[in-house]
């Protein structure tokens, strides 16, 4: 009964290293999405991925890249960390794509970027 | 830019009485959802509401709706200190648009 599964929890990197962060979900749903918080706000959206084969920008897309590598699997590349990528990065994942149902979340990726 | 706005951005009170916390957004939408986040944890889905409907009840929580104020509350009675989280709400539009999600607020419940 695991739900949305990240990896890993913690990570430090130095500026300009590349990094990919993981997510599963065992629920058999076909949206997943990667958002990052920061403190005072919120959750924003970077990337999301309505089916499987598809990815779309979110609001905060530059200096990230994903890939839908199957239905189960959504992964986040930083391909030249920066600090202002220091943040919590959280993958989530509902049955369908839109916004008309609950959003699974995993417990996300501790980054930060020196 | 975000859409659902929290308010307060923080609320503290003592064990047993009621929280409330307000969210506004600013275009029409499908559905509107809450979410609490514990501390170090992800988020976990409390109650979507329907643009047409003006309340929901879950447990001790109840949730109002007013689309012509484009605002809603969340309303957790007889507060308990396993309530001390921050709380989200995320406001749905029609068609495949994602979620978009406030800036919380942090309701800490002292003992």
């Amino acid at each position: 009964n695991a739900g949305v599964t990240q990896t890993p929890k913690f990570q430090v990197l130095k500026t300009g290293q590349s990094m990919t962060l993981q997510c599963a979900q065992d629920m058999n749903h076909n949206s997943m999405y990667w958002y990052r918080q920061d403190p005072g706000m919120g959750l924003r959206l970077i990337y999301y991925s309505a089916s499987e084969g598809t990815t779309d920008k979110g609001e905060v897309p530059n200096g990230y890249n994903v890939s839908r590598l199957n239905k189960r699997e959504f992964s986040l590349r930083l391909e030249s960390a920066a600090p202002s990528q220091t943040s919590v990065y959280f993958c989530a994942s509902t049955l369908i794509g839109g916004s008309n149902q609950p959003q699974h979340f995993g417990d996300g990726t501790r980054l930060s970027i020196l | 830019s975000q859409q659902g706005e929290e308010d307060p951005q923080a609320l503290s009170i003592q064990e047993g009485e009621n929280a409330t916390m307000n969210c506004s957004y600013k275009t029409s939408i499908n559905n509107l959802q809450w979410y609490r986040q514990n501390s170090g944890r992800g988020l976990v889905h409390l109650i979507l509401i329907r643009s047409n409907e003006r309340e929901k009840h879950s447990g001790r929580l109840r949730v109002t709706l007013d689309t012509s104020k484009k605002s809603s509350s969340l309303l957790i009675t007889a507060s308990r200190a396993a309530d001390t989280a921050s709380y989200f709400c995320a406001s749905g539009a029609s068609g495949n648009t994602p979620l978009v999600f406030g800036k919380g607020t942090r309701l800490s419940v002292i003992a």
